[in-house]
C-alpha cells in the first residue's frame, strides 16, 4: 500500500485479556519496526525485523510481550495477559535500506 | 548510540527560519544525525538526515559541523503546520538501525 497501515485503531480489552496488533508496511520494506508511545513522551523501541527474521527485541518490556513477521511483510504485535500499564500508543515503521522511517498512524491500546 | 541533548522548547515567528539546535559530542565516526518530527498525534515524520555533509530537501535544511559534535535543523520559512516536536537522533546503520527517541524540542510557531 501507499503508507504503513496498522489496525486497529483504537481498541479497549480488560486486564488478563489477550490482544493482537496489526501492522502491514509498505510494500517492498526490509525492514519493520515497533515502537510504543505514552502521552507527551517520545516512542520508546520495543523490536525490529529485517524480512521475517527479528533483529532485535531488546525493547519488550517482558515475556508477556511477543512479535513475528511470519512472511516478512505483515508483522503482529501480540500483548498477553495485558495490564492497565501496557495502555499506550503503539506504532509500526518500515523502512526500505535502515535509512528513513514511515511510521503508521498507531494502535491506541487503552487496558481496563 | 551516541546520546543527543536538545533544548526542550522553543518559539518561533511564522515566516521566520526556524534554527533547531542539536548537540552530539559523543557520536562516532559511523553514526548518522536523523531528524523527525511528530505533529500533535501523528506518528513521526521523517524529516532529514546526514554524515559529515550539509543536506537540504523540499522540507529542511541540515548543517552538521565539521567535528560533527553538533547540527542545526533549519526550516527556512516556518508555518503553522510546522509547530511540532523535533527529534534529533544518532543513528548507526551497523548497529541496527535502531532509532531511540529523546525528549525532543517542542516547537511553536507563532503567527
Amino acid at each position: 500500500g501507499a503508507g504503513v497501515s496498522q489496525s486497529p485503531r483504537y481498541k479497549v480489552t480488560k486486564r488478563g485479556q489477550d490482544v493482537a496488533l496489526r501492522c502491514d508496511p509498505i510494500s517492498g520494506h526490509v525492514s519493520l519496526y515497533w515502537y510504543r508511545q505514552a502521552l507527551g513522551q517520545g516512542p520508546e523501541f520495543l523490536t525490529y525485523f529485517n524480512y521475517e527474521a527479528q533483529q532485535d527485541k531488546s525493547g519488550l518490556p517482558n515475556d508477556r510481550f511477543s512479535a513475528e513477521r511470519p512472511e516478512g511483510s505483515i508483522s503482529t504485535l501480540t500483548i498477553q495477559r495485558t495490564e492497565q500499564r501496557d495502555s499506550a500508543m503503539y506504532r509500526c515503521a518500515s523502512s526500505l535500506d535502515g535509512g528513513g522511517y514511515t511510521f503508521g498512524s498507531g494502535t491506541r491500546l487503552t487496558v481496563v | 548510540d551516541a546520546k543527543t541533548t536538545q533544548p526542550p522548547s522553543m518559539d518561533c515567528a511564522e515566516g521566520r527560519a526556524a534554527n533547531l539546535p542539536c548537540n552530539h559530542s559523543t557520536i562516532s565516526g559511523n553514526e548518522y544525525v536523523y531528524w523527525y518530527r511528530q505533529i500533535h498525534s501523528q506518528g513521526p515524520q521523517y524529516i532529514i538526515h546526514g554524515l559529515k555533509n550539509n543536506e537540504t530537501n523540499e522540507m529542511a535544511s541540515l548543517i552538521i559541523t565539521e567535528d560533527r559534535k553538533s547540527s542545526t535543523l533549519i526550516l527556512p520559512h516556518a508555518t503553522l503546520r510546522d509547530t511540532a516536536v523535533y527529534y534529533c537522533i544518532v543513528m548507526s546503520k551497523a548497529a541496527g538501525n535502531k532509532l531511540t527517541f529523546g525528549g525532543g524540542t517542542r516547537v511553536l510557531v507563532k503567527p
